[in-house]
């Protein structure tokens, strides 16, 4: 079975903190994915990645980073944390193209931005 | 574009049967179709890529209408454990085709 795990469930972060939340898969896949996602709104795609040190931004990345040094881990960095980054973050990844692809996705972190 | 999921909630008792839609304003190429019960993370139910194709899974199938850029799943015979929200993602071909556009989710409440 395919694992994607993140670093917390919860986090409490301040105002201008920066932020790092991390997300490890155990099956070798090539693609990853972060969303975030809000009551009323699902899913937004925040960045995702398709290989080593490759980066793409999704629909709403102002404000946020990605870091991928290796395959099996995808970082999502807020440079300042603002109150309007509460949220929850989930971490996605695909063997093959995310068109015709499992996702398999991660636990979730709660990010609260006091 | 974020599809348009219909109804955004619906409440059944168990064994009624409830209908999901899913229509995106672009050409599809694929609908993924997932569940997420409260707390959890998202998963899996199935994919259907162009070609207009039906698939099943349990109780629980989803037909691909290319021509009208719309799926719809169908639950039968809902059982309490199909409570949850129930999510549509769209996958276009070309450059966009790593990434899935989620739309924003029906709610389903089954009760006894």
């Amino acid at each position: 079975d395919v694992k994607v795990t993140q670093s917390s469930r919860y986090l409490v972060k301040r105002t201008g903190e920066k932020v790092f939340l991390e997300c490890v898969q155990d099956m070798d896949h090539e693609n990853m994915f972060w969303y975030r996602q809000d009551p009323g709104l699902g899913l937004r795609l925040i960045y995702f990645s398709y290989d080593v040190k490759m980066k793409e931004k999704g629909d709403i990345p102002e404000g946020y980073s990605v870091s991928r040094e290796k395959k099996e881990r995808f970082s999502l960095i807020l440079e300042s944390a603002s109150t309007n980054q509460t949220s929850m973050y989930l971490c996605a990844s695909t063997l093959w193209k995310g068109v015709t692809d499992t996702q398999y996705f991660g636990p979730g972190t709660r990010l609260t931005v006091l | 574009q974020q599809p348009v999921q219909s109804p955004q909630a619906v409440i059944l008792r168990e064994g009624e049967d409830a209908v999901i839609n899913c229509s995106s304003s672009k050409a599809l190429y694929s609908v993924h179709w997932y569940r997420q019960k409260h707390g959890e993370a998202p998963v899996f139910l199935m994919i259907l890529l162009k070609g207009g194709e039906q698939k099943g899974h349990e109780k629980i199938s989803a037909s691909f209408n290319e021509k009208k850029q719309q799926s719809s799943l169908y639950l039968t015979a809902s059982q309490l454990s199909y409570s949850g929200t129930y999510f549509c993602g769209t996958g276009y071909s070309g450059a966009g085709s790593y990434q899935l556009t989620f739309g924003k989710g029906t709610k389903l409440s089954v009760i006894p």
